[in-house]
C-alpha cells in the first residue's frame, strides 16, 4: 500500500487532455514539495515535473504540475500515443523520514 | 554526458549478500545527494535509501533498515549499496537516481513541521536487475 494514492489507470484519446491525481497528507505533500515522473518498464524513469510545477528543461509545456493542499495533479495535453507509461508522484514524508512514490498510473493513449 | 550506470546485480539466494555499485560521470558527483530506487515484478516505484553529499547523513524505507547499507566514494564517483539478510521480496530493478534535496524554514507554521524539504530525483541510471530466489 503506497503512502500517496493515485489512480492506477487513465486513458483519453490522441490529442485530448488527461490529469493525474496524487493524494497524500499533511506530512508529505501537505508540507513539502511534488515531483512527477514518467516510466516505461525497463528504462530510466524521467523527470517531468519538481517543485510542484517547474519543468526540467526539454520537457514540453504539455505536461503542468499543481498543487493544493495535500493533493498534486500532473496534467497532459494534447496526448500523444508516445506518452502511454506509468505516471508517479513523489515526495518527502517529514514524519516518515523517507522519499515517498504513489502507486502508479498507466496512461493509455 | 551526465550518466549514472549502475553494475552488481544478479541471482542470490535467500539471506544471501550482494553490494550494487553505481558508477556516475558528467557531474560533480561530490556536490549531490544520491537515491536507490527499486522497481519490483509487476509493482511500483519504490524509493530504498538515500546519501548526503559527504555521507553524513542517510536515509532508509522501513522496509530495508537493519539490512541495507548505502555508502559513497566521492574519490571515485561512486555510490553503493549493500544488501544482506536478503529476501524475496527485494527481488526488483534497482535504480541509481541523483537527488536535488534540501530543506527551508517552514513558513507555514500550521503545518506542525519547523522544516519543509524539497526534494527530486533529475538523473536516472538503467538499473540493475536482483533476483533473490533458491
Amino acid at each position: 500500500q503506497s503512502v500517496l494514492t493515485q489512480p492506477p489507470s487513465v486513458s483519453a484519446a490522441p490529442g485530448q487532455k488527461v490529469t493525474i491525481s496524487c493524494s497524500g497528507s499533511s506530512s508529505n505533500i501537505g508540507n513539502n514539495y511534488v515531483s512527477w515522473y514518467q516510466h516505461l518498464p525497463g528504462t530510466a524513469p524521467k523527470l517531468l515535473v519538481y517543485d510542484n510545477n517547474k519543468r526540467p528543461s526539454g520537457i514540453p509545456d504539455r505536461f503542468s504540475g499543481s498543487k493544493s493542499g495535500t493533493s498534486a495533479t500532473l496534467g497532459i495535453t494534447g496526448l500523444q500515443t508516445g506518452d502511454e507509461a506509468d505516471y508517479y508522484c513523489g515526495t518527502w514524508d517529514s514524519s516518515l523520514s523517507a522519499v515517498v512514490f504513489g502507486g502508479g498510473t498507466k496512461l493509455t493513449v | 554526458e551526465v550518466q549514472l550506470v549502475e553494475s552488481g546485480g544478479g541471482l542470490v539466494q535467500p539471506g544471501g549478500s550482494l553490494r550494487l555499485s553505481c558508477a556516475a560521470s558528467g557531474f560533480t558527483f561530490s556536490s549531490y545527494y544520491m537515491s536507490w530506487v527499486r522497481q519490483a515484478p509487476g509493482k511500483g516505484l519504490e524509493w530504498v535509501a538515500n546519501i548526503k553529499q559527504d555521507g553524513s547523513e542517510k536515509f532508509y524505507v522501513a522496509s530495508v533498515k537493519g539490512r541495507f547499507t548505502i555508502s559513497r566514494d566521492n574519490a571515485k564517483n561512486s555510490v553503493y549499496l549493500q544488501m544482506n539478510s536478503l529476501r524475496a521480496e527485494d527481488t526488483a530493478v534497482y535504480y541509481c537516481a541523483r537527488d536535488q534535496f534540501w530543506r527551508a524554514a517552514n513558513a507555514d507554521i500550521l503545518t506542525g513541521f519547523d522544516y519543509c524539504y524539497y526534494h527530486y530525483m533529475e538523473v536516472w541510471g538503467k538499473g540493475t536487475t536482483v533476483t533473490v530466489s533458491s
